[in-house]
This record gives C-alpha cells, sequence and structure tokens, in this order.
C-alpha cells in the first residue's frame, strides 16, 4: 500500500511563528502536492513539486514556501503565520509514468494559529 | 483554466433512497474526471475516474460531454456511504487536478 505520512496530526501556533510541516511518500512518487482543506472551500492546491528541487505555484501560494531536497520528502513553510491560515493541510503524490491521476493522500495536519 | 462546481454542499437522504451527487465541470479539451471521498477520520481517497467505467461500492459515475457533467450515482444508498465527496478534473497528460468544493452526504437509518 502506498503510505503519504504527515509528521504532525495537530499543531497549535502563535501568529508570526515560522511552521513546518513535514510529508514522506514511500512509493517513490515523482509528483508531491500540498493541499489547504476548509469548508465549503474544498481542496485548493498550494504548491507541487515534479522532482526533487522543483517546484510550482498552484491556486493559492501567497504566504506559502515548500521544499524538496529528496524525493520522498515534500515541507511546506509558513514563514510567519497568520490566523487566517489556520485550516486542514493535506499532503498527496502520484506517479508521473504510468500515472492513472490517482492521489494518494496523508492523513492531514490540522494548525490553528492564534 | 478548469474549474468543477458542485453546486450541493449537503446531501441528505434515507438508507435505501437512491442518490445523485452532481459535478459539472468547465474545460476546453479532453478532461480526465474523479471523484473522491472521506470518510470520517480516514484520509481521502480516490472512489472512481471516468477512464475506468467501473463501479466502486455501487457508484458509477457517466461523463456527460455535452452537458459537461460527471455526477455520481448510486441506487439504493446505505448509511455507512455518509462521507464528504469531491468531485476533481484534470487535463489530459498533466494529472494536477483541481477539486470542487464538496458534498457532504448524509444517510439517515
Amino acid at each position: 500500500d502506498v503510505k503519504v505520512t504527515q509528521s504532525s496530526r495537530y499543531l497549535v501556533k502563535r501568529t508570526g511563528e515560522k511552521v513546518f510541516l513535514e510529508c514522506v511518500q514511500d512509493m517513490d512518487h515523482e509528483n508531491m502536492f500540498w493541499y489547504r482543506q476548509d469548508p465549503g472551500l474544498g481542496l485548493r492546491l498550494i504548491y507541487f513539486s515534479y522532482d526533487v528541487k522543483m517546484k510550482e505555484k498552484g491556486d493559492i501560494p501567497e504566504g506559502y514556501s515548500v521544499s524538496r531536497e529528496k524525493k520522498e520528502r515534500f515541507s511546506l513553510i509558513l514563514e510567519s503565520a497568520s490566523t487566517n491560515q489556520t485550516s486542514m493541510y493535506l499532503c498527496a503524490s502520484s506517479f508521473v509514468l504510468g500515472n492513472t491521476g490517482e492521489l494518494f493522500f496523508g492523513e492531514g495536519s490540522r494548525l490553528t494559529v492564534l | 483554466a478548469q474549474r468543477v462546481t458542485q453546486p450541493e454542499k449537503l446531501l441528505s437522504v434515507f438508507k435505501g433512497a437512491p442518490v445523485e451527487l452532481k459535478c459539472n465541470y468547465s474545460y476546453s479539451g479532453s478532461p480526465e474526471l474523479f471523484w473522491y471521498v472521506q470518510y470520517s477520520r480516514q484520509r481521502l481517497q480516490l472512489l472512481l475516474r471516468h477512464i475506468s467505467r467501473e463501479s466502486i461500492k455501487g457508484f458509477t459515475a457517466d461523463l456527460n460531454k455535452g452537458e459537461t457533467s460527471f455526477h455520481l450515482k448510486k441506487p439504493f444508498a446505505q448509511e455507512e456511504d455518509s462521507a464528504m465527496y469531491y468531485c476533481a478534473i484534470s487535463s489530459g497528460g498533466s494529472y494536477i487536478p483541481t477539486f470542487g468544493r464538496g458534498t457532504s452526504l448524509i444517510v439517515h437509518p
């Protein structure tokens, strides 16, 4: 089974703090994604990466950055957390070659910014 | 730009009733359409994709290019179908999906 693991299930941070959300996948997937999930807004793509050190902005990249130093790991960084970044963050991964279009998701990281 | 519309935030039915979760899309090329499901306290997972033409857990979805729709249907709802359902679209080859806002399905006993 494909496993996508997000290191923190729940985080509480203060406004202005730097926040790291880590994601690791064990299936040698080339593509990795960070989505934000909010009630009534669905899933919105923040950033994605199709290879090590490669990244592309999604629909809502403002206030976020990412890092992909190794193929299996994709980190989401909030340089200075704000209350409007309180949300559920979902990491996902998928193949490029032989891609069926299926994304494999982690369990999510619920971030609260006070 | 590709876009997905799920007009219903919430759909509430009784067990045994038919279910239809609506999904409309806008895309100028040949899209790939998907339905994802998230059960309570579980991770989001793929339910079905249009290209497979399969039935999963009794659910089917037909791509109607004329109406640009990909509605999810089940003839007899079960309580265990209660979940959040997301329709998603990606352009052929890119596989970077855009998701709808989701429909919460509640099946009452």
